[in-house]
């Protein structure tokens, strides 16, 4: 089967650093993206992943080891805007770039 | 450039009625991927379309769903006598290419509840 497992939920305090796992069983792999969802609403893109190592993009990293199917999103500086589902989700094949295997999502909690 | 657009927003149906859920792409996306939610979980793929053309229904129950996507006007999934399982958020997606690295953007959602 394929599947993406995450934690299901994480608190932390505003101005920290927060680290979300991924790990990926999959029958092919293409790339590792991560979306944010606040409320039910449209997932967001925030980062993608297709070669191991980090990728920066502001106040958001996301890292990829594809030996390990492992995979993070790190925040930093945390916001209270962003509490919200973070999810990741794999491309199975290059052809079929939005056709996407998500994770169950991690709800982050920011407290003051 | 207006992004991807679902309508209606919320759909109430009684069990055995047809749900009819619309999605535009962004313009200039001419791949449209729908997905459904279930409370507290992450989203499901469903189906992947391109212009008149059906890609990759994998994800689609047998029985009851249907997707389309005409040359002209948005793309349409479709769910016939509808169960109060169909209960769920459906969200529709589009990207530009096929490629493994494209971004896909995603609309709102339409929330289909089963009365």
């Amino acid at each position: 089967g394929q599947s993406l497992e995450q934690p299901s939920e994480v608190t932390a305090v505003e101005g920290a650093i927060v680290q979300i796992n991924c790990t990926y069983q999959t029958s092919g792999f293409y790339g590792l993206s991560w979306y944010q969802q606040h409320d039910g609403g449209a997932p967001t893109f925030l980062s993608y992943n297709a070669l191991d190592g980090l990728e920066e993009t502001g106040r958001f990293s996301s890292f990829l080891s594809r030996s390990d199917s492992y995979g993070y999103l790190l925040l930093q500086e945390l916001q209270m805007k962003d509490s919200a589902s973070y999810f990741c989700a794999v491309s199975a094949s290059y052809n079929q770039g939005g056709k996407l295997i998500f994770g169950q999502g991690t709800e982050l909690s920011v407290k003051p | 450039n207006a992004g991807v657009m679902q309508n209606p927003r919320h759909l109430v149906r009684r069990r055995g009625q047809e749900a009819r859920l619309r999605c535009s792409p962004m313009k200039g996306h001419s791949h449209v991927y729908w997905y459904r939610q279930l409370p507290e979980e992450g989203l499901k793929f469903m189906v992947y379309l391109q212009k008149e053309n059906i890609i990759d229904e994998s994800g689609m129950p047998k029985e009851r769903f249907s997707a389309e996507f005409p040359k002209e006007g948005p793309s349409i999934l479709r769910i016939q006598q509808v169960v109060r399982g169909d209960s769920a958020a459906y969200f529709c997606a589009s990207s530009p290419s096929q490629g493994g690295d494209t971004e896909a953007f995603f609309g709102q959602g339409t929330r289909l509840t089963v009365v």
